[in-house]
């Protein structure tokens, strides 16, 4: 089965600093799907950036990019310029294929903004 | 479109009472999904549609719950009876094959069970 390991339960980092948490995962499957959710206070689970395993290319969202290493099954969030509103719990996740659309998530990282 | 819809927010009923849960979904969005969220077990998948039709309740802890979705526009989690350890935010979501990757997520009903 697949798992995927968030090995931060907590992290923290200055206003306007750059912080990277950290994901890795379990698979056999050679084409699957990685995500990266945030959680805020409100509990809405917001999507933040997502990754295709056959692109080698890192995806960005503005202030927010990826550092994706398939042979090591790593897939990091970097978050750039931190804002106050940063502040959540942030998820990693992962699909299998299309097909099973079943997201597989990790334990969660709590990221803390000191201002 | 006005996302995926939850409702109660927030529900709180005694021990062996019935609680039911409902979702509306995104419209055109052919996969349903409830998730359990608690801080011991985390974020956990308990069932999901595709086209109304359960593919996968393995998720689901015992016969105490089910789950419903009647029409494309509509589901239900239903527990009975209701146990203190059911207590959990419940989310549902859903997503679309021909829009996107990722799920979108409804804002959760917290279940207090006393």
């Amino acid at each position: 089965a697949q798992t995927v390991t968030q090995s931060q339960p907590e992290m923290s980092v200055q206003e306007a600093e750059t912080v990277t948490l950290s994901c890795t995962y379990d698979t056999s499957e050679s084409d699957y799907y990685l995500f990266w959710y945030k959680q805020p206070p409100s509990r809405q689970m917001i999507l933040v950036i997502r990754q295709e395993a056959y692109k080698q290319q890192n995806a960005t969202e503005n202030r927010f990019s990826v550092n994706f290493q398939k042979a090591a099954k790593s897939f990091s969030l970097k978050i750039s310029d931190s804002q106050l509103g940063d502040a959540a719990m942030y998820f990693c996740a992962y699909n299998r294929n299309l097909r099973a659309q079943k997201l597989v998530f990790g334990q969660g990282t709590r990221l803390t903004i000191n201002p | 479109d006005a996302g995926v819809i939850q409702s109660p927010r927030h529900e709180v009923t005694e021990m062996g009472q019935e609680v039911t849960l409902r979702c509306k979904p995104i419209s055109g969005h052919d996969y349903l999904f409830w998730y359990r969220q608690t801080m011991m077990r985390g974020l956990e998948l308990l069932i999901y549609f595709n086209n109304n039709v359960p593919i996968d309740d393995s998720g689901m802890p015992e016969d105490r719950f089910s789950a419903k979705m009647p029409n494309a526009s509509f589901s239900t989690l239903k527990i009975q009876p209701s146990e203190p350890r059911d207590s959990a935010v419940y989310f549902c979501a859903s997503s679309s094959l021909a829009v996107n990757y990722g799920y979108t997520f409804g804002s959760g009903t917290r279940l207090t069970v006393v």
